[in-house]
């Protein structure tokens, strides 16, 4: 099955300045990757996708890039701000069968933005 | 936007005594949706894949006899946690998709705290 890595598992930033959190995936035919976004006690909340036709993908401060060769992906954040302090989840979706899929979740990064 | 509801946000109950968690596509038809369970500062951890009108395909190490999943409509699908004990207290979350590779909107949690 599907193995996702994430890294770093903690972050601290200056406010201002750049958070970058990078994932690794096995599955090859994985094609959708998924980040989340969670805040203590709250459900994640998507942020930002890709899927595996596009190289990278831009909105606003967010960015994330995909090297499909290399089978990783990373999310930027850019300025970074207080609120941007929670806890990140990269994902990977890969087909499993008997026509279901499966999101594979990295163990998470959490990110503190310190004013 | 898909809204997916999830109830009861959280409940607490004696152990030994059974709880049912539903989760509920609002204004799309999910055809598959995922079970998760979080410990605190963990990761989303996959449980199971619910398949409308078919049984659910359960994780490694998660006992099926134990949570039991029920998905009997392309908007409905139920969790319940049979015998319930101190161990099994965790946060909840269901999610859904109406297609293949698109996004997963997920449910708020339940939060589960069993005495």
């Amino acid at each position: 099955g599907e193995n996702v890595e994430q890294h770093p598992s903690t972050l601290s930033v200056q406010e201002g300045d750049s958070a970058v959190i990078k994932c690794t995936y096995s599955d090859s035919a994985s094609n959708y990757f998924p980040w989340y976004k969670q805040e203590l006690g709250k459900r994640p909340q998507l942020i930002i996708d890709i899927r595996s036709n596009v190289g990278e993908k831009k909105d606003q401060r967010i960015a994330v890039t995909l090297n499909k060769t290399a089978k990783h992906f990373s999310l930027h954040i850019t300025e970074t701000q207080p609120e941007d302090s929670a806890v990140y989840f990269c994902a990977a979706l890969a087909y499993s069968g008997a026509g279901s899929y499966q999101l594979t979740f990295g163990k998470g990064t959490k990110l503190s933005v310190i004013p | 936007g898909a809204v997916v509801s999830q109830h009861p946000s959280w409940v607490i109950c004696k152990s030994g005594t059974s709880v049912k968690i539903e989760c509920r596509s609002l204004d799309f038809q999910a055809t598959t949706m995922f079970w998760y369970r979080q410990f605190p500062k963990q990761s989303l951890m996959l449980m199971a894949t619910s398949n409308e009108g078919s049984k659910a395909t359960y994780e490694q190490g998660v006992e099926k006899d134990k949570f039991l999943i029920n998905h009997a409509s392309l908007t409905l699908s139920t969790l319940t946690v049979t015998s319930a004990h101190p161990e099994d207290s965790s946060f909840y979350i269901c999610s859904a998709s109406g297609q293949l590779n698109s996004p997963l909107h997920f449910g708020n949690g339940t939060r589960l705290t069993v005495t």
